[in-house]
C-alpha cells in the first residue's frame, strides 16, 4: 500500500511568486491536512481537508490557502511568497472516524529566495 | 488554547542504554489524545506510540512506552534498549477528541527534543 506522496521534494522560489504543493493521501483516506515546519515556530497546523471541504483552520495569513479534489488529493497554493515562507511542508492523511492516526509523507522543502 | 512543552532540546544515550524523554501539555479538556512522533534524517513523521487520555494503562509499543499521568498533565517516553537507529527527532502531540463532519482535528506540537544515539 503506497503512503502520502507529496510532491514535489524541493523548491526554490523568488519572492513574490506563488507556489502549488501537492498531496496525494494514502488511498482510502479522506482527511487530509497540512503543516509547516520551520526551525523558529516548530510545527503548526495550516488546515484540514474532508469530502472537499475545510474543516478546519490554523493561524495563518490568505496567503495560504488550499483545496481537496474529488479523489482527496490536497493541494496548497501560498501567493505572494515571504522569506519566512521557507520551511517543510507537510501533509497527512487520515480514515475518517475516532480513534485514528495520522499518516505523513516526507515533504516539500520549500525555500524562498 | 491547547500548549506542549518539551523541556529538553537535546538528549544522548549510549546504545543499549534507556532514556526518557518529556512531554508536558496544558488542555482544559477530559478526553484527547496524546502522541510521540519520530522524525528521522529523512523527515518523514512516523508515530511512535500513541494514548488515549481515557485509558488509564500506559501504553506500550515493543521498546517504547509511555508514563502518563493526567493529573499532572504528563507524558514521557521511554524507550529500553537505545539502538542507533533510534536516533532522530522526537515529538511529542495533542489532540483533541473530536469527529464532527468527519474533521480529525488538528495535532499540537511541542518543539521537539534530538535524540542521539552513542555506539
Amino acid at each position: 500500500k503506497a503512503g502520502v506522496t507529496q510532491t514535489p521534494r524541493y523548491l526554490i522560489k523568488t519572492r513574490g511568486q506563488q507556489v502549488t504543493l501537492s498531496c496525494s493521501p494514502i488511498s482510502g483516506h479522506r482527511s487530509v491536512s497540512w503543516y509547516q515546519q520551520t526551525p523558529g515556530q516548530g510545527l503548526q497546523f495550516l488546515f484540514e481537508y474532508f469530502s472537499e471541504t475545510q474543516r478546519n483552520k490554523g493561524n495563518f495569513p490568505g496567503r495560504f490557502s488550499g483545496r481537496q479534489f474529488s479523489n482527496s488529493r490536497s493541494e496548497m497554493n501560498v501567493s505572494t511568497l515571504e522569506l519566512g515562507d521557507s520551511a517543510l511542508y507537510l501533509c497527512a492523511s487520515s480514515y475518517t472516524g475516532l480513534n485514528t492516526e495520522a499518516f505523513f509523507g516526507q515533504g516539500t522543502r520549500l525555500t524562498v529566495v | 488554547a491547547q500548549t506542549v512543552t518539551q523541556s529538553q532540546p537535546e538528549m544522548s544515550v549510549q546504545e543499549a542504554e534507556t532514556v526518557t524523554l518529556s512531554c508536558t501539555y496544558d488542555t482544559s479538556e477530559s478526553d484527547y489524545y496524546l502522541f510521540w512522533y519520530k522524525q528521522p534524517p529523512s523527515r518523514q513523521m512516523i508515530l511512535v506510540i500513541r494514548q488515549e487520555a481515557y485509558k488509564q494503562q500506559n501504553a506500550t509499543e515493543n521498546r517504547f512506552s509511555v508514563n502518563f499521568q493526567k493529573a499532572a498533565k504528563s507524558f514521557s517516553l521511554k524507550i529500553s534498549d537505545s539502538q542507533l537507529g533510534d536516533a532522530a527527532m522526537y515529538f511529542c502531540a495533542y489532540r483533541r477528541l473530536m469527529n464532527y463532519g468527519g474533521s480529525q482535528g488538528n495535532l499540537i506540537f511541542g518543539k521537539g527534543t534530538k535524540l542521539s544515539v552513542k555506539p
